[in-house]
């Protein structure tokens, strides 16, 4: 599976847009893209995933840019209940795979 | 609620003690997965089971011994531990092969060893 980079940290300010990207220069054609959160102590969360096209959910928006290698969650309108890291993960599809977390990025929702 | 429930939730266990984390999942998954999280570290992957079958060993100390008896459960026997081995460890389940879907977690068991 193809590494993840991302940024250790971000703040965002509570009801403003929260973008996190993420750079996967290695991806291949078969490898979707993951995003998951985990809240202090609690067990990851799924948020939305993609392979090329711009995905959108009750959560976020996930756009990838066109050649692949990098891509951007928003969250539309942070609330405090969003600070957590978030891990972006690339996955191959079609097999048992294991998720490969990184160290993600610890989002801070300020008041 | 994630459909993964992991029991118990809290564990306090000494060196010479053995005791077992239990995983169940009610979402028709075929594949079930034991990470561990240490402090300030990232998950670990530890085991993946997929149709009951151990797929992956992450090169795991033998003091951890998983067992899936069936898809929707999935254990992990401790005995003898260390307390650096003290973390979260966390079950997730998923689709499995030929399936392209998200891994669902439970909310992990918090293990202290004393």
């Amino acid at each position: 599976d193809a590494k993840t980079t991302q940024p250790p940290s971000m703040d965002c300010a509570e009801g403003r847009a929260a973008n996190l990207p993420c750079n996967h220069s290695t991806i291949s054609g078969n490898e979707y893209v993951y995003w998951y959160r985990q809240i202090h102590s609690q067990g990851p969360q799924y948020i939305i995933h993609g392979l090329k096209n711009n995905e959108t959910n009750e959560m976020a928006s996930l756009i990838i840019t066109e050649d692949r290698k990098s891509s951007t969650l928003i969250l539309p309108h942070a609330t405090l209940r969003d600070t957590a890291v978030y891990y972006c993960i690339v996955r191959v599809a079609g097999s048992a795979r294991q998720l490969t977390f990184g160290s993600g990025t610890q989002l801070t929702v300020l008041p | 609620e994630t459909g993964v429930t992991q029991t118990p939730r809290h564990l306090v266990m000494g060196m010479t003690n053995k005791k077992s984390l239990k995983c169940e999942q009610h979402l028709g998954h075929n594949a079930m997965y034991w990470y561990k999280q240490s402090a300030k570290k990232p998950l670990e992957l530890m085991f993946v089971y997929n149709f009951k079958e151990q797929t992956e060993n992450n090169s795991v100390p033998s003091r951890f011994s998983p067992e899936c008896p069936n898809s929707s459960h999935l254990f992990l026997h401790l005995h003898t531990l260390q307390p650096e081995d003290s973390a979260l460890y966390l079950c997730a389940s998923s689709q499995g092969q030929g399936r392209d879907t998200e891994a669902f977690f439970g909310q992990g068991t918090r293990l202290t060893v004393v």
